[in-house]
């Protein structure tokens, strides 16, 4: 089962603005990834942020982590079309398995 | 190859058959995990092989689910007596599977399964 939640679950906004996107979840962590998925395919990785991180920045992505309140957040600035697309956070657990919350389907509009 | 390839891309079947479903990953990478997309469920872990091992096997849905990895490489998932509620996108991963978790796993396109 997932144990992560993402809000909102759609989201859709003109081109230029800015996106953002949260993720909570429930157990401890070594770290928080973000993927994103177009078309309900493959899952291309973006960014990884470690529990001792409270924010982290790749070009327009901005990733915060608030460990007390088992919560992260993506911002993706100055959105293009090209970023219409599911994004998703995900958690180690075990060994190596990835945890993945619902998902953020992200609209920009031209 | 350049990423994690998985074969075919489409698979429709129906109910009772026995699907096959490959997955290539990236060269030199040791570590190789099988997901599960469906609209009910979201994203889910089916298994991880680090070599030709499998040391987590503990989201295989049921017994009619199994996988195995040969030469450190290539895997196969095979589904047995396919049931309609196996209709899913499944994914293949892999990973360097140097320090556990600390690395992102590169995903294959993934496989469409359609169990009519």
């Amino acid at each position: 089962s997932q144990q992560g939640e993402e809000d909102p679950q759609a989201l859709s906004i003109q081109e230029g603005e800015n996106a953002t996107m949260n993720c909570s979840y429930k157990t401890s962590i070594n770290n928080l990834q973000w993927y994103r998925q177009n078309s309900g395919r493959g899952l291309v990785h973006l960014i990884l942020i470690r529990s001792n991180e409270r924010e982290k920045h790749s070009g327009r992505l901005r990733v915060t982590l608030d460990t007390s309140k088992k919560s992260s957040s993506l911002l993706i600035t100055a959105s293009r079309a090209a970023d219409t697309a599911s994004y998703f956070c995900a958690t180690v657990q075990g060994a190596q398995k990835l945890v993945f919350g619902q998902g953020t389907r992200l609209t920009i509009n031209p | 190859g350049a990423g994690v390839s998985q074969s075919p891309s489409n698979k429709v079947t129906e109910k009772g058959k026995d699907v096959e479903l490959r997955c290539d990953p990236i060269s030199g990478h040791t570590a190789l995990y099988w997901y599960r997309q469906s609209l009910g469920q979201g994203l889910e872990f089916l298994i991880y092989f680090q070599g030709n091992s499998a040391p987590d096997k503990s989201g295989l849905p049921s017994d009619r689910f199994s996988a195995e990895r040969t030469g450190g490489s290539v895997s196969t998932l095979t589904i047995q007596r396919t049931q309609q509620e196996d209709s899913a996108v499944y994914l293949c991963a892999s990973s360097p599977g140097g320090t556990s978790g600390s690395v992102e796993q590169f995903f294959g396109p993934g496989t469409r399964l359609t169990v009519l």
